[in-house]
């Protein structure tokens, strides 16, 4: 079955500090990889995807991600944290074949940015 | 740009009481998705359209869940009865193109509550 598994429920990091939201997936085939992040009470938000080509992946707001294909990862990082990074990050992913545009989302990773 | 517009935002119903959801996409996204996003858990594909056809619709429980998107443009989502498990936040979504790498805009969801 394909999924996406995020190991940690809650990562507390320090102002400042850098930060890693960890995603693995299982899926067959290569896929297409995001990272989208959500604030109380709204949508999704589009951080970063990867497609091919370099395996660091740079998005909005200082974030970027790893892609690493031997250990089926992608993990979302950023250099120095700020407090309002606090949010529900999810990591998905997209089949290239048969999933045809369809996001599978991990369980999402709280993130606690504290001063 | 506006964004994918979503109401109500929250509904509170009594269980076996029929609901309906109303989702305005992007201008120009031709493909539209419903997902349902159980609390703690990431979202999940209800339904997704391309333009006035739903094209893949094997998540969508259709003893009680149906939709439709009439003219390609806004969609309707309606649970009819709605029973206690249904207590959500449900999710729209939109992409300009279909089977291809875009990203995917989400609107800030409604949050249904059954009793």
């Amino acid at each position: 079955a394909q999924s996406v598994a995020q190991p940690e429920d809650q990562v507390n990091v320090a102002e400042g500090n850098p930060l890693t939201v960890k995603c693995t997936y299982s899926v067959s085939g290569n896929p297409y990889l995001f990272w989208y992040v959500q604030y109380p009470n709204r949508g999704l938000q589009f951080l970063l995807k990867y497609i091919t080509g370099d395996n660091l992946v740079k998005g909005s707001y200082g974030f970027e991600a790893e892609f690493n294909k031997s250990q089926t990862s992608f993990h979302l990082k950023k250099p120095s944290a700020l407090v309002s990074d606090s949010a529900l990050y999810f990591c998905a992913v997209r089949p290239i074949s048969g999933g045809y545009n369809k996001l599978i989302f991990g369980a999402g990773t709280r993130l606690a940015v504290h001063p | 740009e506006a964004g994918v517009v979503q109401s109500p935002r929250y509904k509170i119903i009594e269980k076996k009481q029929p609901v309906a959801f109303w989702c305005n996409p992007i201008s120009g996204h031709n493909t539209l998705y419903w997902y349902r996003q159980n609390l703690g858990q990431g979202p999940e594909l209800l339904i997704r359209y391309e333009n006035e056809e739903a094209v893949d619709d094997s998540q969508l429980p259709k003893d009680r869940f149906s939709a439709e998107r009439l003219k390609g443009v806004d969609s309707t989502l309606k649970i009819q009865p709605a029973e206690l498990g249904d207590s959500a936040v449900y999710l729209c979504a939109s992409s300009p193109v279909a089977g291809s790498f875009n990203e995917q805009f989400f609107g800030p969801g409604t949050r249904l509550t059954v009793l």
